[in-house]
């Protein structure tokens, strides 16, 4: 069983268009997050929440809309794709924030906007 | 700024050992973590720390100096799947993690 999933797996689309990408985690955990990996591998923050609650928010443009319907899912919705959004996409969970907490990562979403 | 450094590529041979060196200047700290990362794969956890000194976990071992803002991950007994990125993570003050851009380990037979 995938711990962490995020669909699709591979996503091609042109600049302008709106796409969402899933995540669901099955580990019963309290914290989803959102990062982005871009062409120098550095991770970065995109958002987290807890309990469906928005806890971290970093500056991103507001063309990224993640929705939390309940606490095992967290989707990331994208208006008006441009070139610099290709980048992998990664989801992750812990069982909880602000703790030591591992954090599990689903297999990514690798965006490409042409 | 907060800064995470490890060297962008290490190379080792089979059966060899390899350390992996993470430094960090970050605005406080909750811990240290390492994950690793195959080309094209999620990352998946090896080891946290949070006290000084030596975490060792199988052929893995992690280090921790607070004082020096410095780590490493040890890899003993090099195996040909043990190639992949290594990153280093620091949890700061507001319990966000860092990200390192990893450390590509080639193994070589």
């Amino acid at each position: 069983d995938t711990a962490v999933s995020q669909t699709p797996k591979y996503l091609v689309t042109q600049m302008g268009n709106d796409k969402s990408i899933k995540c669901e985690q099955n580990l019963g955990h309290d914290t989803m997050y959102w990062y982005k990996q871009d062409s120098k591998k550095f991770l970065k923050i995109m958002f987290s929440y807890n309990n469906k609650e928005l806890i971290i928010n970093e500056t991103v443009p507001n063309r990224f809309s993640p929705k939390s319907p309940d606490k095992a899912h967290l989707n990331l919705h994208i208006n008006s794709l441009e070139l610099g959004d290709s980048a992998v996409y990664f989801c992750a969970s812990s069982q909880g924030f602000g703790g030591p907490d591992i954090q599990y990562f689903g297999a990514g979403t690798r965006l490409s906007v042409l | 700024g907060q800064n995470i450094d490890q060297p962008t590529e290490m190379t080792a041979t089979e059966g060899a050992i390899v350390q992996i060196n993470c430094t960090y200047q970050t605005s406080g700290f909750n811990g240290l973590f390492w994950y690793q990362q195959h080309a094209g794969e999620a990352p998946t956890f090896l080891s946290y720390n949070v006290l000084d000194g030596l975490e060792e976990k199988g052929r893995f071992s992690s280090f921790l100096s607070r004082s020096k803002g410095y780590s490493y991950l040890l890899l003993k007994e090099l195996q040909m799947k043990d190639s992949a990125s290594y990153l280093c993570a620091v949890m700061d003050s507001n319990y966000q993690l860092i990200w390192g851009a990893g450390t590509k380990l080639i193994i070589k037979p």
